[in-house]
């Protein structure tokens, strides 16, 4: 079974346009995570939910807005697609978030969606 | 700043070889310190997770050491196969409030 998958796989779309890309986690893990890694490979985090709540929200811009549903899914909305959103998304998820962000548990991270903008 | 920075930023080895990835972070405070295998085209793995107090832990062929007080801490590959080219990122987390904190991996090719 699964763990954390995500849908689709790969993405390609037109600048200014509106995606959307899934995320499900099977494992009862009250935390969800969206990542973006670029083509130097750095993973940067950018939302985290903890039981549907947002906890964290990096430095993103507008355009990209999560939804979660229940604790078992984050959406990732993009609007208005950039150049310069071009990357592989990934969704995590862990079972539990400590103070103000940290967590100390083990991250189980979905296949990744490559998302290029033409 | 919080910063990971990891060395070498690629190494080739031989099947049956041993090999050691370094990590440098200025992550303070700190909480834990992963490694995490990343397979092209997948989702990171998760290696270790190693706290404080913890100065090595093994999974398998890889083993991880930390020391806290030099801020430092490597990834020991034992006897090498082919399924172990991947790259391998070395993340901190901060405590209350500092988020994880990712290096830039390390290209591991094992060649027959």
């Amino acid at each position: 079974d699964t763990a954390v998958s995500q849908t689709p796989k790969y993405l390609v779309t037109q600048m200014g346009n509106d995606k959307s890309i899934k995320c499900e986690q099977n494992l009862g893990h009250d935390t969800m995570y969206w990542y973006k890694q670029d083509s130097k490979k750095f993973l940067k985090i950018m939302f985290s939910y903890n039981n549907k709540e947002l906890i964290i929200n990096e430095t993103v811009p507008n355009r990209f807005s999560p939804k979660s549903p229940d604790k078992a899914h984050l959406n990732l909305h993009i609007n208005s697609l950039e150049l310069g959103d071009s990357a592989v998304y990934f969704c995590a998820s862990s079972q539990e978030m400590g103070l103000a962000g940290a967590s100390s548990y083990e991250q189980y991270f979905g296949p990744g969606t490559r998302l290029t903008v033409t | 700043k919080n910063q990971v920075e990891q060395s070498p930023q690629s190494l080739i080895i031989l099947e049956g070889k041993n090999c050691t990835l370094q990590c440098n972070y200025t992550v303070s405070p700190f909480s834990n310190l992963r490694w995490y295998k990343q397979d092209t085209g997948r989702g990171p793995v998760s290696l270790t997770i190693m706290t404080f107090s913890e100065n090595t832990k093994s999974n398998g062929r890889y083993t991880a050491t930390l020391d806290a007080d030099t801020k430092q801490s490597s990834l020991h590959i034992t006897a090498s196969q082919l399924s172990d080219s991947a790259s391998y990122i070395c993340v901190v987390s901060g405590a209350a409030g500092n988020k994880l904190t990712f290096g830039g991996g390390t290209r591991v090719l094992v060649k027959p």
